[in-house]
C-alpha cells in the first residue's frame, strides 16, 4: 500500500524558513517523481514543482522559483520541500504527491500545515 | 499558464444525475483529472486522462471530454459526494487545477 507520511505542522516567524518531508513507503521511491502542491483559501490548489528523485532533478513553477527548495534523499525514501523568506501569503497546507498516472496523482500526503505568524 | 474554469458550486438531490464541468483556457489533450476534496482531508483522485475510472473509486462517476471542455458527472448522486471536485490539467506547464466546484446534497 503506498503511503506518503508528511512531517507536521509548522508556526513559523516572518522572514523564516521551513522544511518539511514526505517519507514515501509501499513502492519504488525512485520509480516516479514527486510533486509539491500549496492549498490556501485564497489561492485554490497550485503546483509548487517536482523532482525526479532517481536523478535530483527538479523543475519549479515559475511562480515559486527561490521560495521553494526541493530535495530528496534515496537512503531514506524521503522527499523534503524547504521554504525560505517566509510571509504570510505562504500560511497553507502543502502536499506531497507521487506523479504515477500521466500527471495525476492517485496519492497524496495527509499534508502539513504551515502558520507564519509573529 | 492555464486557466481552469469551473463553476463555484451546484446543490441536487440523492439519486440524481449532475455534471460538473471544467474548461481551459487553452487545449489540454486529454490530460484532464478530477479529484473530490472533503474538507480537512487531501484530495483524491476520481478519475485521470479524461475518461479513465481510478482504482476503487465507484462506477458512479465517470468523465468525458477532450480539448478544452470536460466533464465529470456522477450518477446517481448519494449524499457521501457532498464535497469539492477539483479538475487539473497535466498537459501544459505548469500544470494547473480549477478553482472547484463545491457539492451540496440537498
Amino acid at each position: 500500500e503506498v503511503k506518503l507520511q508528511q512531517s507536521g505542522d509548522e508556526l513559523v516567524r516572518p522572514g523564516a524558513s521551513v522544511k518539511m518531508s514526505c517519507k514515501a513507503s509501499g513502492y519504488t521511491f525512485t520509480d516516479y517523481a514527486m510533486h509539491w502542491v500549496k492549498q490556501s483559501p485564497g489561492q485554490g490548489l497550485e503546483w509548487i514543482g517536482t523532482i525526479i528523485p532517481l536523478i535530483d532533478t527538479t523543475s519549479y513553477n515559475q511562480k515559486f522559483k527561490g521560495k521553494a527548495t526541493l530535495t530528496a534523499d534515496k537512503s531514506s525514501n524521503t522527499a523534503y520541500m524547504e521554504l525560505s523568506r517566509l510571509t504570510s501569503e505562504d500560511s497553507a497546507v502543502y502536499y506531497c504527491a507521487p506523479e504515477r498516472y500521466y500527471g495525476a496523482f492517485d496519492y497524496w500526503g495527509q499534508g502539513v500545515m504551515v502558520t507564519v505568524s509573529s | 499558464d492555464t486557466v481552469l474554469t469551473q463553476s463555484p458550486a451546484l446543490a441536487v438531490s440523492p439519486g440524481e444525475r449532475v455534471s460538473i464541468s471544467c474548461r481551459a483556457s487553452e487545449g489540454v489533450n486529454s490530460y484532464m483529472h478530477w479529484y473530490q476534496q472533503k474538507p480537512g482531508q487531501q484530495p483524491k483522485l476520481l478519475i485521470y486522462k479524461a475518461s479513465n475510472l481510478a482504482s476503487g473509486v465507484p462506477a458512479r462517476f465517470s468523465g468525458s471530454g477532450s480539448g478544452t471542455d470536460f466533464t465529470l458527472t456522477i450518477d446517481p448522486v448519494e449524499a457521501d459526494d457532498t464535497a469539492t471536485y477539483f479538475c487539473q490539467q497535466s498537459w501544459n506547464d505548469p500544470p494547473t487545477f480549477g478553482s472547484g466546484t463545491k457539492l451540496e446534497i440537498k
